[in-house]
């Protein structure tokens, strides 16, 4: 099972808009509409951002939203605040021989 | 509140053995599946294993029997068996709570235990 396939790094100034985009395959994000996105801080755990494509749990800014299309996901970061600079990681649901994929990750840099 | 603490994690040669554990507290831990995750230093994050509140388990390909994922409710628990350790199983190993809504929904994570593998 492959990695999906994220950009290694996006950036944008604050008060700009960014999207991360998640490409995967038929078998992964493009057959379920189980994507998710976690951001993680350097030397902190994960944090769940996004689930099921679109939702946001409780607590996380209106400010990211997900979508999908296809085989491909996106995360959209809105109104860009310095607080966001992190790493994003995209997950699936593969029917694949395991349960889930990560994506290769993307580096958030707010200039 | 919702808690997860790994511990577990240290220094092994290559070849060698470490039980991962993770101390569930602030949720009913048996009704809730529960997944690790691996990440290499200055790597990115790597799902390995996932076991149900019934016990259905599922491992990364890379796993290959080498790893064995397992809890015990009774102690709110989940644990990770490494065996055959290789230099490349080095990393963070995070247990990360599966919230039951659907799938890819790992809602709380631990802060992570450190597996060194190295002669």
């Amino acid at each position: 099972q492959s990695a999906l396939t994220q950009p290694a790094s996006v950036s944008g100034s604050p008060g700009q808009s960014i999207t991360i985009s998640c490409t995967g395959t038929s078998s992964d994000v493009g057959a379920y509409n189980y994507v998710s996105w976690y951001q993680q801080h350097p030397g902190k755990a994960p944090k769940l951002m996004i689930y099921d494509v679109s939702n946001r749990p409780s607590g996380v800014s209106n400010r990211f939203s997900g979508s999908k299309s296809g085989n491909t996901a996106s995360l959209t970061i809105s109104g860009l605040q310095a607080e966001d600079e992190a790493d994003y990681y995209c997950n699936s649901y593969t029917r694949g021989s395991t349960l889930y994929v990560f994506g290769t990750g993307t580096k958030v840099t707010v200039l | 509140e919702v808690q997860l603490v790994e511990s577990g994690g240290g220094l092994v040669q290559p070849g060698g053995s470490l039980r991962l554990s993770c101390a569930a507290s602030g949720f009913t831990f048996s009704s809730d599946s529960m997944n690790w995750v691996r990440q290499a230093p200055g790597k990115g994050l790597e799902w390995v294993s996932y076991i149900s509140s019934s016990g259905s388990i599922y491992y990364a390909d890379f796993v290959r029997g080498r790893f064995t994922i397992s809890r015990d409710n009774a102690k709110n628990s989940l644990y990770l068996q490494l065996n055959s350790l290789r230099d490349e199983d080095t990393g963070v190993y995070y247990c990360a709570r599966d919230s039951g809504s659907g799938w890819s929904n790992l809602d709380y994570w631990g802060q992570g235990t450190l597996v060194t593998v190295s002669s």
